[in-house]
């Protein structure tokens, strides 16, 4: 199985100032058609998750621009460009390369 | 409007029976493969099935192989989860129901069913 792991797990942040999450493969998410088939999810308190990116850098349908996605192989990262507080909740990253899908275990974004 | 509702979770006892639905609606149901991806209390996202839109493919998670069957009926927007006489303390989770896309990816989730597993 491919494992996901996100660095920070937890970080604090000022309203106002930019945020990044890195998250990281144990083995290159090309597929054999060429594409990259990672995605970024939020999910608030007591809310399911929602879609942000799709293949690395897509912002979905309604994302504000200032989160972007970046990366390639092995390694990828979730830039906020400035914090908004609705911003707050658990960022996931996730792998649907090869089954089984997976998932990073969360970085907890909070306001300082 | 677009959207997913599941039902049927609830308290079973280890090694009990479940079986979990989802109501879709809002789009052409049968047109988008569809999965499940449970969350179990203060924990991260595990996918646990998939499903393809006509049903004739199903994929499993290791951990539910073999005791969860994926199923879908699309003359009735409804994709289901039956867990077989095996359910277990850590199947204990949110069971959500996500509609995914083409380009590999969920964009649409329901609010999830609880399961708790527990004597």
């Amino acid at each position: 199985d491919i494992v996901m792991t996100q660095t920070p797990l937890s970080s604090p942040v000022t309203l106002g100032q930019p945020a990044s999450i890195s998250c990281r493969s144990s083995q290159s998410l090309v597929h054999s058609d060429g594409n990259t088939y990672l995605s970024w999810l939020h999910q608030r308190p007591g809310q399911p998750p929602r879609l942000l990116i799709y293949k690395i850098s897509n912002r979905f349908s309604g994302v504000p621009d200032r989160f972007s996605g970046s990366g390639a192989g092995t390694d990828f990262t979730l830039k906020i460009s400035r914090v908004e507080a609705e911003d707050v909740g658990v960022y996931y990253c996730m792998q649907a390369t090869q089954f089984p899908y997976t998932f990073g275990q969360g970085t907890k974004l909070e306001i300082k | 409007e677009v959207q997913l509702v599941e039902s049927g979770g609830g308290m079973v006892q280890p090694g009990g029976s479940l079986r979990l639905s989802c109501a879709a609606s809002g789009f052409t149901f049968s047109s988008y493969a569809m999965s499940w991806v449970r969350q179990a209390p203060g924990k991260g996202l595990e996918w646990v099935s998939a499903i393809s839109g006509s049903g004739g493919s199903t994929y499993y998670a290791d951990s539910v192989k073999g005791r969860f069957t994926i199923s879908r009926d699309n003359s009735k927007n409804t994709l289901s989860l039956q867990m077989n006489n095996s359910l277990r303390a850590e199947d204990t989770a949110v069971y959500y129901c996500a509609k995914y896309r083409p380009e590999r990816y969920f964009d649409l989730w329901g609010r999830g069913t609880l399961v708790t597993v527990s004597s």
